[in-house]
């Protein structure tokens, strides 16, 4: 089975510049969600989708980054502009539909943004 | 937002050591999940608990849902050299139409030789 797919692998981009980061989840996941990683840190939630619709979208900072999943399958996330500060890891992940009590949830290798 | 403390921060042992690692959280959660983080790559799921008192094994790891659905840990047993990197417990809490996802900080876990 194959996981969880995320593009580019690596980028680095001017702060003040625009980057899109794209995720296909694991197929027949309904739930795919983003996450950032600072370095030395844990994982922290950006956004959740359910198929093609926003479950939690709380910790996304709305003024800069956007995320969408317009056929409830692939997403992209874009961050526009680039801040210092938004050097990261983004991981994309996908579980099964959230009704289900043993659902995992199963990660990406990640995009390792560096703004400069 | 939850939180969890993760401990310890980060560990160096000999090859051949057991090597233990705890969560603790102030809220409940649904399931705890163990991931490790190699270099350069995405967390990768070691372990998945799903009930309080919960007790499972995944080779040399074992791992254990607390009673009290505030904590967990995870044990490594004859340690080796593929085990170094990062090891982070994550509570998993469905809140409504959410799955709301919190890790811990992190355990970097280094064997010497």
């Amino acid at each position: 089975e194959a996981g969880v797919a995320q593009s580019p692998r690596y980028k680095i981009i001017e702060k003040r510049q625009s980057v899109a980061f794209w995720c296909n989840p694991i197929s027949g996941h309904a739930t795919l969600y983003w996450y950032q990683q600072i370095l030395g840190q844990g994982p922290k939630l950006l956004i959740q989708f359910q198929n093609n619709g926003v479950v939690d979208d709380s910790q996304l900072p709305k003024d800069r980054f956007s995320a969408e999943r317009l056929k409830g399958v692939d997403s992209t996330l874009k961050i526009q502009p680039a801040k210092l500060e938004d050097s990261a890891v983004y991981l994309c992940a996908s579980s099964l539909l959230r009704t289900s009590s043993r659902n995992t949830i199963y990660f990406g290798e990640g995009s390792w943004l560096t703004v400069v | 937002g939850q939180q969890l403390n993760q401990s310890p921060q980060s560990m160096f042992i000999q090859e051949g050591e057991d090597v233990s690692m705890n969560c603790t959280s102030s809220s409940i959660f649904n399931t705890w999940l163990w991931y490790k983080q190699d270099p350069g790559e995405g967390p990768v799921l070691l372990i998945a608990l799903y009930k309080a008192g919960e007790l499972t094994s995944n080779g040399r790891l074992t791992a254990q849902f607390g009673i009290t659905r505030k904590d967990s840990f995870l044990n490594i047993s004859a340690s080796i050299p593929s085990d170094v990197g990062i090891y982070f417990c994550a509570g998993l809490l469905f809140s409504g139409s959410a799955r709301q996802l919190t890790f811990g900080s992190g355990t970097q876990l280094t064997v010497l030789p």
